[in-house]
């Protein structure tokens, strides 16, 4: 069946530092992949997203690109912000009804 | 340009009550899907509609039940509601079939069982 396995958070950093959040996944076929993040009180929103090796998602500053042979997709920013504080949930797509397989989200919180 | 709604969004109820949860949208998307958040274990997918008079289990149906009359609206209901059923709900939809679609969430509802 469908996993994603995200690092044990949660993590906590300086303002302007450097964020790696790891995420690998095992599935069947050739699954999309997603990063969702949830601000403070909020529902889920995507992040971004990449739907075949090699490709690279970026928004807000934030990349994640599509290794197929590590089967990762690890999410990273070169300068965090107090404001990217919330929890980031990596995900996967496989098939044609829609339904997500989500990792347990790890807890981001940046200092000022 | 409304989205995806839910109400409440907090909910205190008591062990053995019924409880429905309400999530409505207004893109005509045909995918809607009733997820749980709890520490520790992410969100899991409790139920799913393809469309109208379409529904499907997820990973934790049990005590849950759902209905989709309409393609807007997609309530969940707990017929007897449990404290192990304390947990924030949240709702989403999505387009369906396609490799790139995305799931719109709601803000969420947060229901205590006392």
């Amino acid at each position: 069946g469908n996993s994603v396995t995200q690092m044990e958070g949660p993590v906590t950093l300086s303002e302007e530092a450097f964020l790696t959040i790891n995420c690998t996944y095992t599935a069947t076929g050739y699954p999309s992949l997603f990063w969702y993040v949830q601000y403070p009180g909020e529902g889920l929103q995507l992040l971004l997203k990449a739907t075949k090796a090699d490709d690279k998602g970026s928004n807000k500053g934030f990349e994640a690109t599509y290794r197929k042979e590590t089967t990762s997709f690890h999410l990273e920013k070169g300068s965090v912000q107090v404001s990217d504080s919330a929890v980031y949930f990596c995900a996967l797509l496989t098939g044609a009804n829609s339904k997500l397989t989500f990792g347990k989200g790890i807890t981001l919180s940046v200092r000022p | 340009d409304a989205g995806i709604t839910q109400s409440p969004r907090y909910k205190i109820t008591e062990t053995g009550r019924q409880v429905t949860l309400m999530c409505h949208q207004t893109w005509s998307h045909s995918y809607m899907f009733w997820y749980r958040q709890d520490l520790g274990h992410g969100l899991r997918l409790i139920y799913y509609s393809a469309a109208a008079d379409i529904t499907d289990k997820g990973e934790v149906p049990d005590g849950y039940v759902v209905s989709r009359s309409k393609t807007e609206n997609f309530p969940l209901t707990l017929e007897s509601a449990t404290r192990s059923q304390t947990s924030v709900y949240f709702c989403a939809s999505s387009v369906p079939g396609r490799r790139t679609d995305t799931q719109y969430f709601g803000p969420g509802t947060r229901l205590t069982v006392l």
